[in-house]
């Protein structure tokens, strides 16, 4: 079955730290990913998706098909990425999202 | 923002009633969803169409129902078998199927 683990529910790190958050999923054949992201009272919206290979607000990632992970990466963290991340995947022409993971990002 | 929108922001369920959420979208999208959103629990797929007149169970469409009979109106009744139904829902909509999904702002329903 398709499925997609964010291991980390709370990551709190400090302004200007590198920032990682992990997705890892599982999927039979060739699965299309992407980040979703919810800042505090706005709608869900899409941060980046895989085929675009975009870097959105200084965030990226790299669809890793051997260690089945699509991990989003920031070098230098700012405080208005505070908010709630969710990675996704297409499956039947359905999204597959994960459990999401709330950054928090302190002065 | 804007495209896609729900009402009401806050609704309130007594026991034994059916309440219904609407959602419109003036994006000229062909499929529509919705979406269960708890804590901790990310969100999970109620119902989604591809297209008008037609729809499909996601994961735990046990105590809802749907009608697409607009292409821009995807409404969700939540009936009084949905014995949990506490919980913030998300409507989106897609191009296709396959492409990315633009979500409404959402709707809370608590139960009295």
């Amino acid at each position: 079955a398709q499925r997609v683990t964010q291991p980390e529910k709370l990551l709190s790190v400090f302004k200007g730290a590198p920032v990682e958050l992990k997705c890892n999923y599982s999927y039979s054949g060739s699965p299309e990913l992407f980040w979703y992201v919810q800042y505090s009272r706005q709608r869900l919206q899409l941060l980046l998706r895989h085929i675009s290979r975009e870097s959105i607000k200084g965030f990226t990632a790299d669809l890793n098909k051997g260690e089945t992970s699509f991990h989003l990466k920031k070098p230098f963290a700012q405080e208005e990425d505070s908010a709630m991340y969710y990675c996704a995947l297409t499956s039947f022409q359905k999204l597959v999202f994960g459990t999401g993971t709330r950054l928090l990002v302190s002065p | 923002d804007g495209g896609i929108t729900q009402s009401p922001k806050y609704l309130f369920r007594k026991e034994g009633q059916n309440v219904t959420l609407s959602c419109e979208q003036n994006l000229n999208h062909d499929a529509m969803y919705w979406y269960r959103q708890d804590p901790g629990q990310g969100l999970r797929l109620i119902y989604y169409s591809q297209i008008v007149n037609d729809f499909q169970k996601g994961d735990i469409a046990e105590g809802y129902s749907v009608s697409r009979e607009k292409k821009e109106s995807f409404p969700l009744t939540v009936t009084s078998a949905q014995k949990n139904p506490t919980a913030f829902y998300l409507c989106a909509s897609s191009i296709r199927g396959i492409e990315t999904q633009y979500f409404g702002p959402g709707t809370r329903l608590l139960v009295l």
